[in-house]
């Protein structure tokens, strides 16, 4: 099956404490891209990466690292978390745009983090 | 200026009736594509239905049609037949540029449909 998968579901960690989002797809996408999702704010993007080895910042990148040495994983890294981090927090990919067609994202489960 | 508006943070609808989200985005780019994304209250995004800013035809799939009107940069969603499990919060989303970098999307319109 086609998918997205994003580990773990739910986290509760303590300020400070590094913490590694796990990201993997079988769809040998070449797109993948981190969100965040907040009440009344709707999907903020984090990172994003056009191939392997290629990343780069979206809208909200302040506190966050991501990598991407593999063309299926892309881990979202936390290395000192923070309360403003409590946060839903979902992994996508997608097919690389192709000007007149495009194609959506597939989009993980969601993590659910809570940073006390 | 925000790239996707959607200016109903929530709508109700009575059960068997029609309703439309709206939805209205900003980009100076020829090529673009329009998504309507679904995220019931378990918390996962489904995608629903794609408008490419070339197609000439209104998009449907099912009971999902989207209203282009792309002089009025407007993508509305309209939801024919409500029934109680499209009581949901409803994404509309962007992805412009000739590279597909961003990918934007709105604030969210939560629909209740009242039985």
């Amino acid at each position: 099956e086609a998918q997205v998968t994003q580990n773990p579901r739910y986290l509760i960690t303590v300020t400070g404490k590094k913490l590694t989002v796990t990201c993997s797809q079988n769809m040998n996408h070449e797109y993948m891209s981190w969100y965040r999702q907040d009440p009344g704010l709707g999907l903020r993007q984090i990172y994003y990466s056009m191939n392997v080895e290629v990343t780069d910042k979206g809208d909200v990148p302040e506190g966050y690292k991501v990598s991407r040495k593999e063309k299926r994983n892309f881990p979202l890294i936390l290395e000192s978390p923070s309360p403003n981090q409590t946060s839903l927090y979902f992994c996508a990919s997608s097919p690389t745009w192709t000007g007149r067609t495009t194609y959506g994202y597939t989009f993980g489960s969601g993590t659910r983090l809570t940073v006390v | 200026a925000q790239k996707i508006t959607q200016t109903q943070p929530g709508m109700f609808v009575q059960e068997k009736e029609a309703v439309t989200l709206d939805c209205t985005y900003d980009t100076s780019d020829q090529s673009y594509g329009l998504f309507w994304y679904k995220q019931p209250s378990s918390g996962e995004m489904i995608f629903l239905i794609y408008q490419g800013s070339y197609d000439e035809q209104n998009a449907t799939e099912g009971r999902y049609s989207l209203n282009f009107q792309k002089a009025r940069k407007s993508a509305n969603l309209v939801i024919s037949a409500s029934q109680l499990g499209d009581s949901a919060m409803y994404f509309c989303a962007m992805r412009e540029g000739r590279t597909g970098n961003q990918f934007y999307f709105g604030t969210g319109t939560s629909l209740t449909v009242i039985p």
